[in-house]
């Protein structure tokens, strides 16, 4: 049963770089069908997509976000990672790892998500 | 960007009757390539993520109850639950996934009258 957990500080400073990282257990990452990547929520946006990659580093940002954020992969240790820069208040969130699922339009992938981890709430404060 | 709406934003329902859930999207979400619509919806209980429900706005995930069921077309969708379950109180967003940058609808909180 493919299991999603993110990791993270919890509380991050103004101004400085959100890092968390989503372990992928009974599944592979390197699995060709599927993206991996990061939603968040909060009560005043809702439900945000951030971005996802594909395990051979390839990734797809949201343009509102897409200046501040990098994601990456550790094949490895079959995890994936976030950072996002210069955060502020409008940041706190809880941040969703997810497994995404779709088709390829036009070369672009399009999808939606199957699998998601429990969540976890970071504050900037 | 597409921007989903949902409506109503709340809803009680008694024990066993219908549930309808709508959503509209600003542009259409139905794609040329496959002649299917990009919308998913989800179920959210308090401290859990969302689950995913219904894909291509009328195909069920494996293992959702037959009580669910989504349709529509182009613009506008709908989420069916036949007959209410109390396990069925939740929130429930459609998501487009038409543009690769997709988009959540702002929710509709089902509860039990």
């Amino acid at each position: 049963q493919l299991q999603l957990q993110e990791s993270g500080p919890g509380l991050v400073k103004p101004s400085e770089t959100l890092s968390l990282t989503c372990t992928v257990s009974g599944g592979s990452i390197s699995s060709n069908t599927y993206y991996w990547g990061w939603i968040r929520q909060s009560p005043g946006k809702g439900l945000e997509w951030i971005g996802a990659m594909y395990h051979t580093g390839k990734t797809y940002y949201n343009p509102s976000l897409e200046s501040r954020v990098t994601m990456s992969v550790d094949k490895s240790k079959n995890q994936f990672s976030l950072k996002l820069t210069s955060v502020t208040a409008s940041d706190t969130a809880v941040y969703f790892c997810a497994r995404h699922t779709g088709i390829a339009v036009a070369r672009t992938p399009r999808y939606y998500f199957d699998s998601w981890g429990r969540g976890t709430l970071i504050t900037v404060s | 960007d597409i921007v989903m709406t949902q409506s109503p934003d709340s809803l009680a329902v008694s024990l066993g009757e219908r549930a309808t859930i709508n959503c509209k999207s600003s542009q259409s979400v139905l794609h040329s390539s496959n002649n299917k619509n990009f919308l998913a919806w989800y179920q959210q209980k308090p401290g859990q993520p969302p689950k995913l429900l219904i894909y291509w706005a009328s195909t069920r995930e494996s293992g959702v109850p037959d009580r669910f069921s989504g349709s529509g077309s182009g613009t506008d969708f709908t989420l069916t639950i036949s007959s209410l379950q109390a396990e069925d109180a939740a929130v429930y967003y459609c998501q487009q996934y038409y543009s690769t940058s997709c988009s959540f609808g702002q929710g509709t909180k089902l509860e039990i009258k």
